[in-house]
């Protein structure tokens, strides 16, 4: 079974453009969660989505967003870059996130720098 | 606020001895633990998990133990290995909600 994919891997962007990252879970996971890696910071939770809703947020601004489409897949959306927003962006999936303790699997990540 | 703390960010061993890496939570109401493994460039890879109903959870090399009254979990790495080398780090959920990471401890396997 394949894993967590991310694209893309890699991506530099200058401040005040926009940036969306695709995440595609493991097959049969409908539960898809984005987090946020920085060495000050270390891993931070940003929003997860369940069924296209999202279900779950963390202390972001409203400039990260995302959204869920039908098959699982996910995108992360950030707008107005700041320098700040340079990190890894990583992508975990799992069954149902809910209702059963669960074990999220992640992907490899987008590293983003913002120049 | 840091609900999940790893207070050594950095641990050394010999190979084929003992790696002992730490973890503290705030928050009692976790109920499920999580070690992650992360090497550069990648993601974190799941190693081993814990229920907030067991003290002890083996799976080959590693052991993690959770001592609930001292809000206090554990992996134990037996023997280490120069694979092994890599960023660790704790994890803790409440009802499979978002996922309480530790800042990571970083350990080095030498052989």
């Amino acid at each position: 079974k394949a894993g967590v994919t991310q694209t893309p891997r890699y991506l530099i962007k200058t401040r005040g453009q926009q940036v969306t990252l695709s995440c595609s879970p493991i097959s049969g996971h409908r539960s898809v969660s984005w987090y946020q890696q920085t060495p000050g910071q270390g891993l931070q939770f940003l929003f997860e989505y369940f069924s296209e809703t999202q279900r779950n947020k963390g202390n972001f601004p409203g400039r990260f967003s995302g959204r869920q489409f039908s098959n699982s897949r996910s995108e992360m959306n950030v707008s107005t870059l700041e320098l700040g927003d340079s990190a890894l962006y990583l992508c975990a999936s799992s069954l149902e996130g809910r209702g059963q303790q669960e074990t999220q699997y992640f992907g490899p990540g987008t590293r983003l720098l913002v120049l | 606020d840091q609900q999940v703390k790893q207070n050594s960010p950095s641990l050394s061993v010999q190979e084929g001895r003992i790696s002992i890496l730490n973890c503290d939570y705030t928050n009692s109401m976790f109920d499920y633990f999580l070690w992650y493994k992360k090497y550069p460039a990648e993601g974190p890879t799941f190693l081993i998990s814990i229920s907030s109903i067991k003290d002890k959870n083996e799976d080959g090399r590693f052991t993690v133990f959770l001592n609930k009254s001292a809000k206090h979990l554990s992996l134990h790495i037996v023997p280490s290995q120069p694979g092994d080398s890599a960023v660790y780090f704790c994890a803790a959920r409440i009802n499979n909600n978002d996922m309480r990471f530790g800042a990571g401890t970083r350990l080095t396997v030498k052989p």
